[in-house]
């Protein structure tokens, strides 16, 4: 069955470095795309970065880079410089592109990130 | 544009009343979905809408239904409410179901239910 687990409930991370967030995922379905989402305080969901199962690169936007590891079914994100507002709550995300594509999303448990000045 | 919005933002039910939560999205995308947070919990799909005039149960469709009225709107219904309904209801919209098109998020409503 599908599923998506990340395994740190909580991560800091002094401002100004790099952090990585962890995420692996279980699929039987070739054709699956992974997201990031932010979830701030306020509550919105933000779109952060998309990784195709296809894709021969890593997804990179900004400061936000995605480290895929098909073989071993991780996609963890990769936030550079880090900055106080990127204190929030991350979810790692999968969507299966098979023949039964519906376009659900399974999310993870989420990770809280502090920034710490 | 607004994107996707829902109404109303906070309600608080007594246990047995109904309430439906509404959703609509202007950007002309043809899936809508409903999920609900729990405290310290990822997202779980409630109910979808592949497209206009289709719903399908998610994850955890007990104690809900949903009503597809146009490509719009999407609502979902609590018909007797109960405590372990108290939740922040998402709705999510998407344009097509594959690539890199993700989903779009309504700001949520914060449900209590005594």
């Amino acid at each position: 069955a599908q599923k998506i687990t990340q395994t740190q409930p909580g991560m800091f991370v002094q401002e100004k470095e790099a952090v990585t967030l962890d995420c692996t995922y279980d699929t039987s379905d070739p054709s699956y795309g992974l997201f990031w989402y932010k979830q701030p305080s306020s509550g919105e969901m933000i779109f952060l970065i998309y990784q195709g199962s296809y894709d021969q690169q890593n997804a990179t936007e900004g400061r936000y880079s995605l480290n895929f590891q098909k073989a071993r079914k991780s996609a963890n994100l990769v936030i550079s410089a880090s900055q106080l507002g990127d204190s929030a709550m991350y979810f790692c995300a999968m969507r299966e592109d098979g023949s039964s594509n519906t376009g659900k999303l399974i999310f993870g448990q989420g990770t809280t990130l502090q920034v710490k000045p | 544009n607004a994107g996707v919005t829902q109404t109303p933002k906070f309600q608080v039910l007594k246990t047995g009343q109904s309430m439906t939560l509404q959703c609509a999205q202007d950007m002309n995308h043809n899936s809508m979905y409903w999920y609900r947070q729990d405290p310290g919990m990822g997202l779980r799909l409630i109910y979808y809408s592949a497209s206009e005039g289709t719903t399908d149960k998610g994850e955890v469709p007990n104690g809900y239904n949903v009503s597809r009225l146009n490509k719009r709107e999407f609502s979902l219904r609590l018909e007797s409410a109960a405590p372990s309904q108290t939740s922040v209801y998402f709705c999510a919209s998407s344009v097509v179901q594959g690539g890199p098109d993700t989903q779009y998020f309504g700001p949520g409503t914060r449900l209590t239910v005594l």
